[in-house]
């Protein structure tokens, strides 16, 4: 799977939007990208995934470059609640395969009062 | 509610006394699989179940076992636990199919080995 590069950290204020970025720039065309989020050693959540169009949905929107080789994800009003590490993850997709979620560190998001 | 539970969700024990941390799914999902979570190392999947009776490694077995029996239940057995098992662990289950699915996590479990 692609190796994904997110900032270690970010902080935003209350009510305002949440702009994650991640690069994957040696996604290939099989390749899905996915959000997940982790708040404090709780079980990971699964957020949005996309292949090539923008995907939206009741917690977020997904932005994926033309080329594909970066990604944001938008929180549009974002709350305290979702002061949690984001993990950005592409999947290969193979018949059969092990559906292992590969993390890596994530970004830190800090949603400041 | 659909969700993925987990018992114990803290436990201390002693080297070398067998456990088992139960997994459940009310969701009727094929795959269900467990992670471990170490800081600085962060989620690495033990093993993994594509159905009942179909099971297999994934990146850090050694040390565990694991049985799928049933469709909503995946244990974690540890026969032999040594203090560098201590970790937090995650079950998640998932649809099969492509896609992947998005994969649905338990609360955790802490296990301490002294």
């Amino acid at each position: 799977d692609a190796k994904t590069t997110q900032p270690t950290s970010m902080d935003c204020a209350e009510g305002r939007a949440a702009n994650l970025p991640c690069n994957h720039s040696t996604i290939s065309g099989n390749e899905y990208v996915y959000w997940y989020r982790q708040i404090h050693s709780q079980g990971p959540q699964y957020i949005i995934h996309g292949l090539k169009n923008n995907e939206t949905n009741e917690m977020a929107s997904l932005i994926i470059t033309e080329d594909r080789k970066s990604s944001t994800l938008i929180l549009p009003h974002a709350t305290l609640r979702d002061t949690a590490v984001y993990y950005c993850i592409v999947r290969v997709i193979r018949g059969g395969s092990n559906y292992k979620l590969t993390f890596g560190k994530g970004t830190l998001l800090t949603v400041n009062p | 509610e659909a969700q993925v539970t987990q018992n114990p969700r803290y436990l201390i024990t002693v080297t070398g006394k067998k456990l088992t941390v139960t997994c459940s799914q009310n969701m009727n999902h094929e795959y269900m699989s467990w992670y471990r979570q170490d800081p600085g190392l962060g989620l690495r999947q033990i093993y993994y179940s594509m159905n009942v009776e179909v099971t297999d490694k994934g990146d850090v077995p050694e040390g565990y076992k694991v049985s799928r029996k049933e469709k909503r239940n995946f244990p974690l057995i540890l026969e032999s636990p040594s203090p560098n098992q201590t970790s937090l662990y995650f079950c998640a289950s998932s649809l099969w199919g492509e896609p992947p699915y998005e994969q649905y996590f338990g609360p955790g479990t802490r296990l301490t080995v002294t």
